[in-house]
């Protein structure tokens, strides 16, 4: 089976620009969980997608939003960019119908520059 | 407040020994735990998990403990190489309501030398 895919691998943005970065999870999983990786805060969750419906979220202003499509690929958009939105953006993916037992596998993540 | 906690942000052993990482946690909800372990610029790749009504899970060269009581897991790994050099996640679940949301800790630097 295929793994988890993120594009794109690299982003460069300047302030106040948007930003959609797209995953396709591994095939058959229908969840989509999003996190954000920085040398300050380190991992930190941001949402998980199941079924096209936001399920969980996390800590995050609403300038961060996503959405799941039907195939159960998800996008997540993140507008008014800040300095501090700089840090690789990670998706993982899982079957979702069991969270006592499930395994939630990464992408390579997008690494976003904002300058 | 940090609800996972990994206190050695490094750990240097030799190859062939036994590398054990440490975690602790604050939030007695959780009782799914999974580590990962992760290379520069890269996602984190799943190595070993351990629901908390066990508390010992093997997989290969990884095994991870679990103590409800003292709420602290570890990750052993035996024999260590050279390439297990990386930086080790820990990171807990609560499963109920369908809750996907995973707490990590910051990490632990192995580093496996030759």
């Amino acid at each position: 089976k295929a793994g988890v895919t993120q594009t794109p691998r690299y982003l460069i943005k300047t302030r106040g620009q948007q930003v959609t970065l797209s995953c396709s999870p591994i095939s058959g999983h229908r969840s989509v969980s999003w996190y954000q990786q920085t040398p300050g805060q380190g991992l930190q969750f941001l949402f998980e997608y199941f079924s096209e419906t936001q399920r969980n979220k996390g800590n995050f202003p609403g300038r961060f939003s996503g959405r799941q499509f039907s195939n159960s690929r998800s996008e997540m958009n993140v507008s008014t960019l800040e300095l501090g939105d700089s840090a690789l953006y990670l998706c993982a993916s899982s079957p979702g119908l069991a969270a006592n037992t499930d395994t939630q596998y990464f992408g390579p993540g997008t690494r976003l520059t904002v300058l | 407040d940090q609800q996972v906690k990994q206190n050695s942000p490094s750990l240097s052993v030799q190859e062939g020994r036994i590398s054990i990482l440490n975690c602790d946690y604050t939030n007695s909800m959780f009782d799914y735990f999974l580590w990962y372990k992760k290379y520069p610029a890269e996602g984190p790749t799943f190595l070993i998990s351990i629901s908390s009504i066990k508390d010992k899970n093997e997989d290969g060269r990884f095994t991870v403990f679990l103590n409800k009581s003292a709420k602290h897991l570890s990750l052993h790994i035996v024999p260590s190489q050279p390439g297990d050099s990386a930086v080790y996640f820990c990171a807990a679940r609560t499963s109920g309501g369908s809750n996907y949301k995973l707490t990590f800790g910051k990490g632990t630097l192995l580093t496996v030398n030759p």
